[in-house]
């Protein structure tokens, strides 16, 4: 079983520092981590996945998280907040062989200030 | 844009009907997953179909159904509609396999009152 826990349901940045957004997992098995981002109105749009491999792993729009399986972590940051990024970003997580059954976070909503 | 259409993007029910929301697939893709996402929750797994076969479903009864028809398009049925059910409905097609990336319709957002 899987479960994901974002700290902070809202975040408040302003333009030009760094956005850090708190995931941290519990899976019984290797875990596929993956961060989307939801706009108002819209559906879920993917950021970046972790599967195997390098764990610092880049995404669009200058994202990138790392996967730190010792402390059980896939903390989200991107270095310079743009008001576009003002959003709902939800980190989600998967086994290996379960495609497509996401177990997705509470979300953390992101305020971009000028 | 994804691909993905989801119809119809809004509906209001009162409690005890019934309700069919549908979901169009990205082209060439065979499996199509169905969340619900309640107001200031993330979606939660409700279930999978591949290849018209359910394959995989989470903690919902037995009211929550689905089809998905040869095309790969897909209906999410919900029977004796309860207030809780109120909610952002949301599918997602993708090729089978662990690698595959889920693209994410826009949604239907249904009211039961």
């Amino acid at each position: 079983a899987q479960s994901v826990t974002q700290l902070g349901s809202h975040v408040s940045v302003s333009e030009g520092a760094l956005v850090l957004l708190r995931c941290n997992y519990s899976s019984s098995v290797p875990p596929y981590l993956f961060w989307y981002v939801q706009y108002p109105n819209q559906g879920l749009q993917l950021l970046l996945k972790y599967t195997t491999g390098a764990t610092l792993v880049k995404g669009i729009n200058g994202f990138e998280a790392e996967f730190k399986k010792s402390e059980t972590s896939f903390h989200l940051t991107k270095p310079s907040a743009h008001m576009s990024d003002a959003a709902e970003y939800f980190c989600a997580v998967s086994a290996a062989d379960s495609w497509g059954k996401l177990q997705f976070g509470a979300g953390t909503q992101v305020v971009v200030t000028p | 844009e994804t691909g993905v259409t989801q119809s119809p993007t809004h509906l209001i029910k009162t409690r005890g009907q019934q309700v069919t929301l549908r979901c169009s697939s990205q082209s060439g893709h065979n499996t199509v997953s169905w969340y619900q996402q309640a107001l200031g929750q993330g979606p939660q797994f409700i279930f999978q179909y591949y290849r018209e076969e359910e394959n995989g479903r989470g903690n919902f009864p037995p009211r929550f159904s689905g089809l998905q028809f040869p095309n790969y398009s897909s209906e999410l049925n919900v029977n004796a509609l309860e207030l809780d059910d109120s909610a952002l409905y949301l599918c997602a097609s993708s090729l089978a396999g662990a690698n595959e990336k889920l693209f994410f319709g826009s949604g239907t957002q249904l009211s039961v009152l």
